[in-house]
Order: structure tokens, then sequence, then C-alpha cells
């Protein structure tokens, strides 16, 4: 049973520019979200994705975006960088039903610096 | 909207004691989960343990366990026998048991850095 990876583990992008980072879920979990990890603070949720649609959104603007692919793994799309975009992004995978509870899978995440 | 509080900024503990970490949160819901997540320098957050709102048993997950006190809204994590393996940021977080849309989301405390003094 392989766990959530995430690429890169770091990058450095300047600010204006676009950013892809990249999530393969855990075997069989249909449902993955992503969230921003600011320094010193909790992981704020960005979206989520079930089946490839988005199903959920969190406080973030529509420069960040997302897809979600057949085989479940995923995309977090952030354009126009912002100095303040400069966080510790994770992925998580679970295995989405209704009052389902079983937790999620995260990745060790996606270090981003913005300069 | 729900909220979670930790109001423990960092803790210390000898190797071998225990300790407790606190957690409080702010939901008009009934029904959700909540969840002790750590967070080690590898950045990975690991569920360490789950308890589910509607049980009233505390959940245990061998070393570790939690005191949820759902009237007063309070979700502490007790650490037995403390081990050096066990230094990390530890974060308490809710989940609303109405899954759907961004309601299935996970809802983070600020985090309690934990250290282990040998």
């Amino acid at each position: 049973e392989t766990g959530v990876t995430q690429s890169p583990t770091h990058l450095i992008k300047t600010r204006g520019q676009q950013v892809t980072l990249r999530c393969s879920s855990q075997s069989g979990h249909n449902t993955v979200s992503w969230y921003q990890q600011a320094l010193g603070q909790g992981p704020q949720f960005i979206f989520q994705y079930y089946r490839e649609e988005e199903n959920g959104r969190g406080n973030f603007p529509p420069r960040f975006s997302g897809l979600q692919f057949p085989n479940y793994s995923s995309e977090l799309n952030v354009n126009a960088l912002e100095l303040d975009d400069s966080a510790l992004y994770l992925c998580a995978s679970s295995l989405g039903s209704a009052r389902a509870a079983y937790g999620y899978t995260f990745g060790s995440g996606t270090r981003l610096t913005v300069v | 909207a729900q909220t979670v509080t930790q109001s423990q900024p960092e803790m210390s503990v000898q190797e071998a004691e225990t300790v407790t970490l606190s957690c409080t949160y702010d939901t008009s819901e009934s029904d959700y989960y909540l969840f002790w997540y750590k967070q080690p320098p590898s950045r990975q957050m690991i569920l360490v343990i789950r308890q589910e709102a509607y049980k009233q048993q505390n959940a245990t997950e061998n070393r570790f366990s939690v005191n949820f006190q759902k009237a007063a809204k309070s979700f502490s994590l007790k650490i037995s026998d403390s081990q050096l393996g066990d230094a990390a940021m530890y974060f308490c977080a809710y989940r609303s048991a109405d899954y759907g849309g961004s309601q299935g989301n996970l809802i983070f405390g600020k985090g309690t850095k934990l250290s282990v003094k040998p």
C-alpha cells in the first residue's frame, strides 16, 4: 500500500509567476484535499476533489485552482503568485463517503517560497 | 463557523513521563469527529487518534488517549510514557460529520510544539 506522495518537495518562484504542485493519492482513495500551512500556523483548507469534481472550497481566491485525474492523482495550480503564498502545501487523500471518518492520509508537502 | 483552539504553543515533558495537550473547539453541530495529528520535522501529518462525537467512550491508541468532554467542547490528548520520538508539533482538528462540500474538510488549531527531554 503506497502513501501520499507530493512533488516537488521544495520550490522557489517569483512574484507574479504561476506554479503547479502535484499529489499522488494513496491507493484506493477517491477524495483529495489541499491545505496551505503558513509558518507557525495550522493547515488551512483550500479545496477538495471527489471523483474529479471540486466539491468543497475554503476561503481562497480563484487564482487557486485544481484538478483531479481518473487515477485520483491531483494538481494544485496557483496563478499570479504573491509573497503571502509562501507556505507548506499539503495534500491529503481519503476514502470519501457519507459519514465516513477514516481520517486522512497526508503527504509530506511542498514548501513553496515566493520571492 | 467552527473553530479549534490550542492554548499551549509549547510544552515540554521528561522522557517516560506523562503530558497532556489541551484543545477546545466551538461548534453548533452535535455530530462531528475530532482528531489529533502529529507533524514531525519530516512535515507529514500523521494521525495519532480519532474520536467520534456520538461515542461517549474516550478513544485510546497504545500510549495515547483522549479526554473528550462534549459539553465543555474540550478534547485533550494524554501521552503516557513519553518517548524521544514523540517530539513534534501536535495539531487538534475538527471535522463535521455532515460530509458534504467543504464540510468534509478538517479545521485545525494552531498546534502545540512538544519537546521531550532525555
